[in-house]
């Protein structure tokens, strides 16, 4: 079956644009994670949902970020007033438990 | 702080050399870890976990909860073993990674 998907692979803007990732979950897995890797880094928790409740945001690095999931599958997260420090490769990851987490292939977002 | 440190950027061996990639994390409660690879031009995926006690292509990584360490090791290493290795904790819900060590197996 398929994997995670992420759209876009990669996005460019500009700083002060708002900005939105799309991550298609692997179908049945409840829980869903989104991550983000800077360069030489490695995956830093954003945000975990169960379901479509966010069960752990304790990882959004400010009000800038939010991220949705209205129907328990696929999962928005956006960015506002993007700033040059937010570039990175943002990864979403789905799992059916904890103990195993099957990771999109990122979008690269560069904030010019 | 909740911190999984892996101190080695790049580690180098030759094909057929023992290998251990190392992790240390910060003690606190029963501590759930685990390894993920990353292949050139794949997608980040579980190698092993230390609750399984698995040997996954050779690899094995054994809980050390006095040094807390959960260093990866593989007696012969192979070219194809060439990748990003990262430790990670679980806490909850929630995931801390390490930053990481490159692989190279040379020939």
């Amino acid at each position: 079956g398929a994997g995670v998907s992420q759209t876009p692979s990669n996005k460019v803007t500009e700083k002060g644009k708002y900005v939105e990732l799309r991550c298609d979950p692997i179908s049945g897995h409840t829980a869903l994670y989104w991550y983000r890797q800077s360069l030489g880094q490695g995956p830093e928790f954003l945000i975990y949902f169960q379901g479509t409740g966010a069960a752990d945001d304790s990882g959004l690095p400010n009000d800038r970020f939010f991220a949705v999931r209205p129907e328990g599958s696929v999962s928005t997260l956006k960015i506002q007033r993007t700033e040059r420090g937010d570039s990175a490769v943002y990864l979403c990851a789905s799992s059916l438990s904890a103990n195993e987490q099957f990771f999109g292939p990122g979008t690269r977002l560069t904030v010019l | 702080a909740q911190r999984v440190t892996q101190p080695e950027k790049l580690l180098s061996v030759f094909k057929g050399a023992p290998v251990e990639l190392k992790c240390n994390y910060s003690y606190s409660g029963s501590p759930e870890l685990f390894w993920y690879v990353q292949y050139s031009r794949q997608r980040l995926q579980l190698l092993l976990r230390h609750i399984s006690r698995e040997s996954i292509k050779g690899f094995t990584a054994d809980l050390n909860k006095g040094e807390t360490s959960f260093h990866l090791k593989k007696p012969f290493a192979q070219e194809e073993d060439s990748a990003m290795y990262y430790c990670a904790r679980r806490y909850g819900q929630n995931f801390v990674f390490g930053p990481g060590t490159r692989l190279s197996v040379l020939p």
